[in-house]
């Protein structure tokens, strides 16, 4: 099963609205990594959060992470419709080598 | 600087035939991934270079699957005797020195099996 679960998996909002996308995962890990991919094709890296972060921003993007819930947030404020795309967190095991991503969220984001 | 770079952008084969796909990372990154995406999927891992060291390939899903860097820098992917559930989106990263930092995608090659 996918390490990261994305939740919701569809997200459709208004032009200047806020969209708040969330992710769970299942062991300890050594950092979290939010990306983005349009069209189905190259991902865009976001943010990277790692396990004794609990916050990070990044112009209109804001990341929170629970590590006792494992679980984390993307925040997009005031979004535009250039963001509509679908979004990943991907995790770093702690012994792990490997990024695992989950399924994604697909935002549309409607001028 | 360039990016990551990936040809073909689009193949199309015949069941039963390889392929090699090819990525180039971004110039002075030591680590390098590849991933495979089906349609409406997440990613999938298939392989893990890092510096001098063995690669991880517990991703790879068959014997039919082989990849390879030489050099440390450009790698290929080889499929042999294509199948028509390889087909695909398979993904190129590179990142600075491990999974401890942030990937740089190429814009992938659409693989179609037919």
């Amino acid at each position: 099963s996918q390490q990261g679960e994305e939740d919701p998996q569809a997200l459709s909002i208004q032009e200047g609205e806020n969209a708040t996308m969330n992710c769970s995962y299942k062991t300890s890990i050594n950092n979290l990594q939010w990306y983005r991919q349009n069209s189905g094709r190259g991902l865009v890296h976001l943010i990277l959060i790692r396990s004794n972060e609990r916050e990070k921003h990044s112009g209109r993007l804001r990341v929170t992470l629970d590590t006792s819930k494992k679980s984390s947030s993307l925040l997009i404020t005031a979004s535009r419709a250039a963001d509509t795309a679908s979004y990943f967190c991907a995790t770093v095991k702690t012994s792990g080598s490997r990024l695992t991503f989950g399924e994604g969220t697909q935002l549309t984001v409607n001028p | 600087g360039a990016g990551v770079s990936q040809s073909p952008s689009n193949k199309v084969t015949e069941k039963g035939k390889d392929v090699e796909l090819r990525c180039d990372p971004i110039s002075g990154h030591t680590a390098l991934y590849w991933y495979r995406q089906s349609l409406g999927q997440g990613l999938e891992f298939l392989i893990y270079f890092q510096g001098n060291s063995a690669p991880d390939k517990s991703g790879l899903p068959s014997d039919r699957f082989s990849a390879e860097r030489t050099g440390g820098s450009v790698s290929t992917l080889t499929i042999q005797r294509t199948q028509q559930e390889d087909s695909a989106v398979y993904l190129c990263a590179s990142s600075v020195r491990d999974t401890a930092y942030e990937q740089y995608f190429g814009p992938g090659t659409r693989l179609t099996v037919t």
